[in-house]
């Protein structure tokens, strides 16, 4: 474990569902970020959290939901999605401030196919 | 954070010996960091070069920066098949609160 824990590893979803993304981290870091890997693309910066505070990040379709509760958590929360969002989603998180950032801890992922 | 872009996009070498990828960029950094992913996983942060330093040495891992030609350089010696995964770089600039940008990477591939 790398102290970024998303759940689930793995999910199936319709098109018509809802389903949630859940990411939490346990390393005291002050920012979290969600990626997307689709197969043969480099990672996209879907959003990022900075103090809890929210980056617009307007290229993201508005089927992606993402929700910072608190500093540790971190969740996407997914509606009526296409097949091609079909992709590993990633959770990573930093600590940020000061005169120089450190690397990111980025969890496993989560594995999603929509069908 | 701007993108960095790898080179050579594929790297295919023997068990045991160096491999050597490149990270080129655009803009002036505040440091520069270097990760792998093995397939299907998250990334994991390798190294962290600062601007001001030119080498810096990680286990096996040396990486190389030159701020005036805008480039670093990885380097993984006597490599093992444990090795082979896609390394990517990312450039740093300001206080990197608003997300590392990540590009095509190098797929390095170690054949046994």
């Amino acid at each position: 474990e790398t102290g970024v824990t998303q759940t689930p590893r793995h999910l199936v979803m319709g098109m018509t569902n809802k389903k949630s993304l859940k990411c939490e981290q346990h390393l005291g870091h002050n920012a979290m970020y969600w990626y997307k890997q689709s197969a043969k693309k480099p990672l996209e910066l879907m959003f990022v959290y900075s103090l809890e505070e929210r980056v617009e990040n307007n290229s993201v379709p508005s089927r992606f939901s993402p929700e910072c509760p608190n500093s540790s958590h971190l969740f996407l929360h997914l509606h009526t999605l296409q097949p091609e969002d079909s992709a590993l989603y990633l959770c990573a998180s930093s600590q940020v401030g000061g005169r120089a950032n450190y690397g990111y801890t980025f969890g496993s992922g989560t594995r999603l196919t929509v069908v | 954070s701007q993108q960095g872009e790898e080179d050579p996009q594929a790297l295919s070498i023997q068990e045991g010996e160096n491999a050597t990828m490149n990270c080129s960029y655009k803009t002036s950094i505040n440091n520069l960091q270097w990760y792998r992913q093995n397939s299907g996983r998250g990334l994991v942060h390798l190294i962290l070069i600062r601007s001001n330093e030119r080498e810096k040495h990680s286990g096996r891992l040396r990486v190389t920066l030159d701020t005036s030609k805008k480039s670093s350089s990885l380097l993984i010696t006597a490599s093992r098949a444990a090795d082979t995964a896609s390394y990517f770089c990312a450039p740093v600039g300001g206080g990197g609160a608003d997300g590392l940008t990540f590009g095509k990477g190098t797929h390095l591939i170690i054949q046994p």
